[in-house]
């Protein structure tokens, strides 16, 4: 079946140190999100990108959509103690009835 | 505008009994989807639901899960004969139309003994 794959699902980095991480799926996506979820805590959405080559800013976060639509990255710049958690990616295929993969998350840790 | 709400947040059922989660979108949303979610675990898509309708259950066992979304009052996810498989976290999650951002509840931790 269709998988959205995160790879690897834990990351440590420095406090300041920039992070990136992808995803990619098997099948053509209409659109991928993006989500972060705290220990103990809820998915919350962070991002939406539904064009070929999308790229969108939110303050030390980038997001990008591959011109393929079958992968997506994030990068963050300079880390914070802020940034830790598990971030999602999530796809919807075309005519797949809204329905969103998700992949299974990188969980990020930041040493201060 | 309250977000989704879901009771409850900490369930414990025994072996054999019955679980009902319950769910709240947001108001004005009509799509609420449902995930199952294990320790260091992605969500896994269970079932999507408009108004009384079910969209799709593709992810949703079938035999003892069943979901509904009636015309008045909450979305409720129903799990008989538990068993110790069950444990793990159910969120909830609801649109305002299909194909947007979803919103998530806090969930309901379902613990089987």
């Amino acid at each position: 079946g269709q998988q959205v794959m995160q790879i690897p699902q834990y990351q440590h980095v420095q406090e300041g140190e920039d992070f990136t991480t992808y995803c990619n799926s098997s099948t053509t996506l209409s659109n991928i999100q993006w989500y972060k979820q705290r220990p103990g805590g809820h998915p919350v959405f962070l991002i939406q990108l539904v064009k070929s080559g999308e790229v969108k800013k939110q303050k030390r976060l980038t997001f990008q959509f591959g011109e393929a639509k079958k992968n997506s990255s994030l990068h963050i710049t300079a880390t914070q103690t802020t940034d830790v958690g598990t971030y999602f990616c999530a796809g919807e295929i075309a005519g797949a009835n809204s329905k969103l993969t998700f992949g299974k998350g990188i969980t990020l840790s930041v040493r201060p | 505008n309250a977000g989704v709400m879901q009771n409850p947040r900490h369930l414990v059922r025994r072996r054999g009994q019955e679980a009902r989660l319950r769910c709240s979108p947001m108001k004005g949303h009509s799509h609420v989807y449902w995930y199952r979610q294990l320790p260091e675990e992605g969500l896994k898509f269970m079932v999507y639901l408009q108004k009384e309708n079910i969209i799709d259950e593709s992810g949703m066992p079938k035999e003892r899960f069943s979901a509904e979304f009636p015309k008045e009052g909450p979305s409720i996810l129903r799990i008989q004969q538990v068993v110790r498989g069950d444990s793990a976290a159910y969120f909830c999650a609801s649109s305002p139309v299909s194909g947007n951002e979803q919103y998530f509840g806090p969930g309901t931790r379902l613990t089987v003994t």
